[in-house]
């Protein structure tokens, strides 16, 4: 399987607990993006990355959440001390630096938190 | 400041055709892509245009009119797999990379 690899799927914490998401990209797209969808909703983008520099965040980040991609390969998204505003799904996505096609984002299936 | 309003819901029966609308607010205006998501399904991309016009893939298709900030997609030969929510999604910051901005997203529902 060469797509976007999220884990894990489905995780359920305690509020107030740390959480982290990995993220694989597609191996040669150098572009690495961080989405949260709530259900009824569209994406909504949080940060995303070239190779290993982040390049952007969200005003919508707070500072709660920090992501990670070291060596400009996979990627880690962390959150602090989760609220249970937090429960979404989080959504990795990537995309080649050179653009193949236009408006194309390849999606992970996403990792969705559930904050009790 | 972006948005993007599409219709929060559509139904159709299978084998007819469903457009569906979305008009978008941008501070500049790069091109308009759309996805489908099943549900707890990753979005896949479908079709991106740049420049007014219908762009034809298969049994879907988009229109945009840059003029009227507004595009479509067009579904023929509805069939019960296209059951899924589509968004329209704009490039923001100069369309040098794919961060895209979405839409509320609209459910279809295919009906037998």
């Amino acid at each position: 399987d060469t797509g976007v690899s999220q884990d894990p799927r489905h995780k359920i914490t305690k509020r107030g607990q740390n959480v982290t998401f990995r993220c694989d990209p597609i191996s040669e797209h150098n572009r690495l993006y961080w989405y949260r969808q709530t259900l009824g909703q569209g994406p909504e983008f949080l940060t995303y990355f070239q190779n290993e520099a982040q390049l952007e965040k969200s005003r919508l980040l707070s500072d709660r959440f920090s992501a990670e991609r070291p060596k400009g390969s996979f990627s880690t998204l962390e959150i602090q001390r989760t609220e249970q505003g937090d429960s979404a799904m989080y959504l990795c996505a990537s995309s080649p630096l050179r653009e193949g096609r236009k408006g194309e984002l390849f999606f992970g299936e996403g990792s969705r938190l559930t904050v009790l | 400041g972006q948005s993007l309003e599409q219709p929060s819901e559509v139904t159709a029966v299978e084998g007819a055709i469903v457009q569906i609308n979305c008009t978008y607010q941008t501070s500049g205006f790069y091109g308009l892509s759309w996805y489908q998501q099943h549900d707890g399904g990753a979005p896949t991309f479908l079709s991106y245009n740049a420049l007014d016009g219908l762009e034809e893939t298969g049994r879907f298709s988009s229109f945009l009119s840059r003029s009227d900030s507004y595009g479509y997609l067009l579904l023929q030969e509805l069939q019960m797999k296209d059951s899924a929510s589509y968004f329209c999604a704009v490039p923001q910051g100069g369309g040098a990379t794919n961060k895209l901005i979405f839409g509320t997203g609209t459910l279809l529902a295919v009906q037998p």
